[in-house]
């Protein structure tokens, strides 16, 4: 499968600052970007989908203008935390998808934390 | 309304022994499954996918699945069980592009 990296792998910031995540498919050209959160012990909750040079499509109850996604190349996509909050630590995992692909393939996901 | 369910949220099994963790799912067209392992702090790593053909399917690390459609289930299984399978396991269900969804995981303990 395809190779999905991200960075930084884990972060530590004050609260009210922001934080800027990067997922980078690595040797696929990803057409469809994924972001997801996932609390301890929990499932993987999707937060939006981002297809490339178009604007993300977030789920319902995801703050927007918090959560930053661009999505500017087929072989990148951020994740820009505006204003962190302490309710904002979590692990983040982006993954990447093809043209009508069903399949996505995972990043390692970064951890963080806002203190 | 579609969801994956996997009603076992804890499984400790001894290590050398066999294992079934169950998935089910409600959905009304043609599923597309996947098995996830997640080890503490990392990221999904694919075990094993079923698309079409042999409902049976391999895996890594001696995984197997089966889709039974009469069922909507698409359980994993393993053989012998090694210590380092200790790990979150996700089912998780293509329900069209773009859009797949989880189950909430069993978390699987190998007591020596």
């Amino acid at each position: 499968g395809a190779v999905v990296s991200q960075h930084p792998s884990w972060v530590i910031c004050k609260s009210g600052t922001s934080v800027k995540i990067e997922c980078r498919s690595l040797d696929f050209q990803a057409t469809t970007m994924f972001w997801y959160r996932q609390f301890p012990k929990q499932s993987l909750m999707l937060m939006a989908t981002s297809n490339e040079g178009s604007k993300a499509t977030y789920e319902q109850g995801v703050e927007k203008d918090k959560f930053l996604i661009n999505h500017a190349s087929l072989t990148l996509s951020t994740l820009t935390v505006t204003s962190a909050h302490p309710e904002d630590s979590s692990f983040y995992i982006c993954s990447a998808g093809g043209y009508l692909s069903y399949e996505q393939y995972f990043g390692p996901g970064t951890r963080l934390t806002v203190t | 309304a579609q969801s994956v369910t996997q009603p076992d949220i804890h499984i400790t099994v001894s290590e050398g022994a066999s294992l079934e963790l169950r998935c089910n799912y409600s959905y009304g067209a043609t599923p597309y499954l996947f098995w996830y392992v997640q080890s503490p702090g990392q990221g999904l790593q694919l075990l094993l996918k079923y698309f079409s053909g042999d409902t049976l399917v391999q895996g890594i690390k001696g995984f197997e699945a089966e889709f039974k459609r009469s069922q909507s289930s698409f359980n994993l299984r393993c053989p012998s069980v090694h210590w380092s399978d200790a790990a979150e396991y996700f089912c998780a269900v293509a329900m069209g592009f773009q859009k797949l969804v989880f189950g909430t995981g069993t978390r699987l303990l190998v007591s020596p």
